[in-house]
């Protein structure tokens, strides 16, 4: 079946430096491919997707290339902020009603 | 646009008592769905509606009823509660095929039941 996996968390930067927070996926067909953030006490929001192979979504500095090849769709910001500190979820959809969830990864960021 | 409403975003609840979580989407979505969020565990589907009409059950649907009755209300209700059913509960709508493709989830600010 469909499913999404990444990196577990805590993970705890300081501010301006570099994130990563690995995705990979497993699912038939030609999945769209998300990341969601949530914030404390939030619902989850889109961050970014990218729709078919090689495409790169990017929103608010942050960025991710859906990689056919490797079935990854990992996040990445090159200086991250206290104002990122989130819940990100990378997620996947086959084209229906149902969207697969990763686990979350918590992030931290210490001034 | 509102986008995805919740009400309430805090409830107490005792074991046995029932109540119905509230949700509605003004975007005219034709799918909608419930989640629960529990600590480590990520998002779990419950229930959910490919239009007017048509529910379906999701990976824990026991002890939780939907309907959708309208394209822009879907409520949750719990039967009798229970402590098991401690949770922050979001409800999410998409568009599916009515024009944007990608399947994107809008959310709502959630509800944050305990059940005692």
């Amino acid at each position: 079946g469909n499913s999404v996996t990444q990196m577990e968390g805590p993970v705890t930067l300081s501010e301006e430096a570099f994130l990563t927070i690995n995705c990979t996926y497993t699912a038939t067909g030609y999945p769209s491919l998300f990341w969601y953030v949530q914030y404390p006490g939030e619902g989850l929001q889109l961050l970014l997707k990218a729709t078919k192979a090689d495409d790169k979504g990017s929103n608010k500095g942050f960025e991710a290339t859906y990689r056919k090849e490797t079935t990854s769709f990992h996040l990445e910001k090159g200086s991250v902020q206290v104002s990122d500190s989130a819940v990100y979820f990378c997620a996947l959809n086959t084209g229906g009603f149902k969207t697969i969830f990763g686990a979350g990864t918590r992030l931290f960021v210490k001034a | 646009n509102a986008g995805v409403t919740q009400t309430p975003k805090f409830q107490v609840l005792k074991t046995g008592q029932s109540m119905t979580l509230q949700c509605a989407q003004d975007m005219n979505h034709e799918y909608m769905s419930w989640y629960r969020q529990d600590p480590g565990m990520g998002l779990r589907l419950i229930h959910y509606s490919v239009g007017a009409g048509i529910t379906d059950q999701g990976e824990v649907p026991n002890g939780y009823n939907v309907s959708r009755s309208t394209t822009e209300d879907f409520p949750l209700r719990l039967l009798s509660a229970a402590p098991s059913q401690t949770s922050v509960y979001f409800c999410a709508s998409n568009p599916g095929t009515s024009g944007r493709g990608s399947y994107e989830q809008y959310f709502g600010p959630g509800t944050r039941l305990t059940v005692t």
